[in-house]
């Protein structure tokens, strides 16, 4: 079925180490991935995206990295602050030119100082 | 540049009432997509709407029903609310025009039912 799931429901680390949030989607035909921030009381944040014909993509302290064999995103966050702390989602967009995002229940990040 | 916008923030309604939740995309954006957020899981997708019509619909119940304006705002609507109704419900704006997927959302409006 359409469902794209997180393996950790929580993640914490130290100030200044990096962050591997992981998630496995399940639908094959999905073209699209995004990765999204969302801090208490507000809307989703976008961080990074990547298309399905690429495997890796590099923002600014953020990675993603996409395994289409296995069906795995993970989300890379260098360097961790304060800040980075929130729930983060992956999402995926169903194929065939549809705009309908399926997100997975989240992995809370918490930053120790 | 503004964002996406929804009104209102918060909402509190009885079970069997009717709510109207509105958004304003992001400027340039022409489609708008409507998610439900229960406490502790993530977006579910409701339906999204393109040119005032309903484009793609999410498994939710005919109680939900949308517009879109000329101008691309949106509303949507909950007729008879349930208890389980209550969540946070989130606006996305986008431009597939470009070719690009990425949605950005707004801060949602929080929708109790008591």
């Amino acid at each position: 079925g359409e469902s794209v799931g997180l393996h950790l429901p929580t993640l914490s680390v130290q100030e200044g180490d990096n962050s591997i949030i992981n998630c496995a989607y399940s639908n094959s035909a999905s073209d699209y991935f995004i990765w999204y921030k969302q801090e208490s009381g507000k809307g989703p944040q976008f961080i990074i995206d990547i298309r399905s014909n690429m495997d890796k993509r590099q923002g600014q302290r953020v990675t993603v990295l996409l395994n289409k064999t296995v069906k795995h995103l993970s989300l890379q966050i260098a360097a961790t602050q304060p800040g980075d702390s929130a729930v983060y989602f992956c999402a995926e967009n169903l194929g065939g030119g549809a705009q309908k995002l399926v997100f997975g229940q989240g992995t809370r990040l918490t930053i120790n100082p | 540049d503004a964002g996406v916008t929804q009104s209102p923030t918060h909402l509190i309604k009885t079970r069997g009432q009717q709510v109207t939740l509105r958004c304003s995309p992001k400027s340039g954006h022409d489609t708008v997509s409507w998610y439900q957020q229960a406490l502790g899981q993530g977006p579910q997708f409701i339906f999204q709407y393109y040119e005032e019509e309903e484009r793609q619909r999410g498994n939710f119940p005919d109680r939900f029903s949308g517009h879109q304006f000329p101008n691309y705002s949106s509303e949507l609507n909950v007729n008879a609310l349930l208890l389980g109704d209550s969540a946070l419900y989130l606006c996305a704006s986008s431009f597939p025009g470009t070719g690009s997927y990425e949605q950005y959302f707004g801060p949602g409006t929080r929708l109790t039912v008591t």
